[in-house]
């Protein structure tokens, strides 16, 4: 069965610096991964998705997440954090038919 | 253009009210998507449309109708709701069904049971 964790619910960093949200999965099979992002009283946005092609997906905004199939991550990443980052981000791993997707990490960003 | 939109944006309903959700896209997708969003929480499935036909049910209570008239637009007909199901109601889309396509997000509709 798939499964995905989100490692912490909340992360708050200062505008200009690195973000780092992390994500583990479980799959049976190889799977696609995706990250979307919710900002308040909003719909979800598809940041990115990795579908094998390459590990090192790029999405947009500035995000990036690289898969690594040895630790079953798929960590999310930006350089530099910027104020309107602020929002929940959802990681999510295909199901056989459907998305599963994890609890959200809540990103605060502060001047 | 990957929009999805949905009317209305917010709803107030007593217990006794019958209303609609209404779901749009023009991509082109063949499925379509209903979810149910509490606060602080991630979207939970209720319903996938495939081809215009309800491909699964998850479990939903009766009191929440689907309709799929055409490929581009999907209904949630709402009757004798609870407070409980106070969420927002997102309407997703994808070129088919299964978890391995992505799925794109309408605003969301924001309802209220009292």
């Amino acid at each position: 069965a798939q499964s995905v964790t989100q490692l912490d619910s909340h992360v708050s960093v200062s505008e200009g610096t690195p973000v780092l949200l992390r994500c583990n999965y479980s799959s049976s099979y190889s799977p696609s991964l995706f990250w979307y992002v919710q900002h308040p009283n909003k719909g979800l946005q598809l940041l990115l998705k990795y579908t094998s092609a390459a590990t090192l997906v790029k999405g947009i905004n500035g995000f990036e997440a690289e898969f690594k199939k040895s630790e079953t991550s798929f960590h999310l990443t930006k350089p530099s954090a910027h104020m309107s980052d602020a929002a929940e981000y959802f990681c999510v791993v295909s199901g056989y038919n459907k998305l599963i997707f994890g609890a959200g990490t809540r990103l605060a960003v502060h001047p | 253009d990957t929009e999805v939109t949905q009317t209305p944006k917010h709803l107030v309903m007593g217990m006794t009210n019958k209303k609609s959700l209404k779901c749009e896209q023009h991509m082109g997708h063949r499925a379509m998507y209903w979810y149910k969003q509490k606060a602080k929480k991630p979207p939970e499935l209720m319903f996938v449309y495939s081809y215009e036909k309800l491909s699964i049910n998850e479990s939903v209570p009766s009191r929440f109708s689907p309709e799929c008239p055409n490929s581009s637009l999907l209904n949630l007909h709402l009757h004798a709701l609870q407070p409980e199901d106070s969420a927002l109601y997102l309407c997703a889309s994808s070129g088919l069904a299964g978890g391995a396509y992505e799925q794109y997000f309408g605003p969301g509709t924001r309802l209220t049971v009292t």
